[in-house]
């Protein structure tokens, strides 16, 4: 069975503090997606990484897959309150309808 | 965005009585999903379905069945609901293809059962 470890699952931080999550597990993925999930809403995916090593940014988060494509991390700069949010990773199998979910990093930035 | 439409958005049950939750999608998605949601468990995976009549079970998917009788419709009906069974539930879909791998999202049904 495939499992995905996310850490910390719970984190609190001032704005302007830089964090990471990260997204572990003992499987291959072909490729590995981030979502983010606000409250009363369902999560909305931020990023898709398919190479091992490859590394995405997207303004203030850099998203990155590990070499051996079983783990990656997210890392967010100089975070502000509009970050607070659900982050989940999800792994994706061989095949098309597979997706393994992480439990979630719930990240809360304060003012 | 895809167009994807859960309902209800809210239900409280009683427990015994069956319930019937609808995705809808206007996408043409060729797959669709249907998770809970639990503090600390994340997304669990309850059924999905990899075309019309096509279904399959998920991890977590005793108490619950499934029907696609059209490519924009999944049905989720729990046949006698339980206290544990109250949770959050969403609906998903993703197109076919490698360059298709974005799960798409209702925006939940929060169930109650008392």
């Amino acid at each position: 069975t495939q499992l995905l470890k996310q850490s910390p699952q719970f984190l609190s931080i001032q704005e302007g503090e830089n964090l990471t999550v990260y997204c572990n597990s003992s499987s291959v993925f072909s490729s590995l997606q981030w979502y983010r999930q606000e409250p009363g809403e369902g999560p909305v995916l931020l990023v898709t990484v398919v190479t091992g090593g490859e590394v995405k940014k997207l303004k203030r988060l850099t998203f990155q897959f590990g070499d051996a494509r079983k783990d990656s991390s997210l890392h967010i700069t100089a975070a502000q309150t509009g970050d607070t949010g659900l982050y989940l990773c999800a792994g994706g199998g061989d095949s098309n309808y597979q997706l393994i979910w992480g439990a979630g990093t719930k990240l809360i930035i304060k003012p | 965005d895809a167009g994807i439409t859960q309902s209800p958005r809210h239900k409280v049950t009683e427990t015994g009585t069956p319930v019937t939750l609808r995705c809808h999608q206007t996408e043409n998605h060729r797959y669709m999903y249907w998770y809970r949601q639990d503090p600390g468990h994340g997304l669990r995976l309850i059924h999905y379905s990899y075309g019309v009549k096509d279904t399959d079970k998920g991890e977590v998917s005793d108490g619950y069945s499934v029907s696609r009788s059209k490519t924009e419709d999944f049905l989720l009906t729990l046949e006698s609901a339980t206290s544990s069974q109250t949770s959050v539930y969403f609906c998903a879909t993703r197109g076919q293809g490698a360059m298709n791998t974005e799960a798409f999202f209702g925006q939940g049904t929060r169930l109650t059962v008392v």
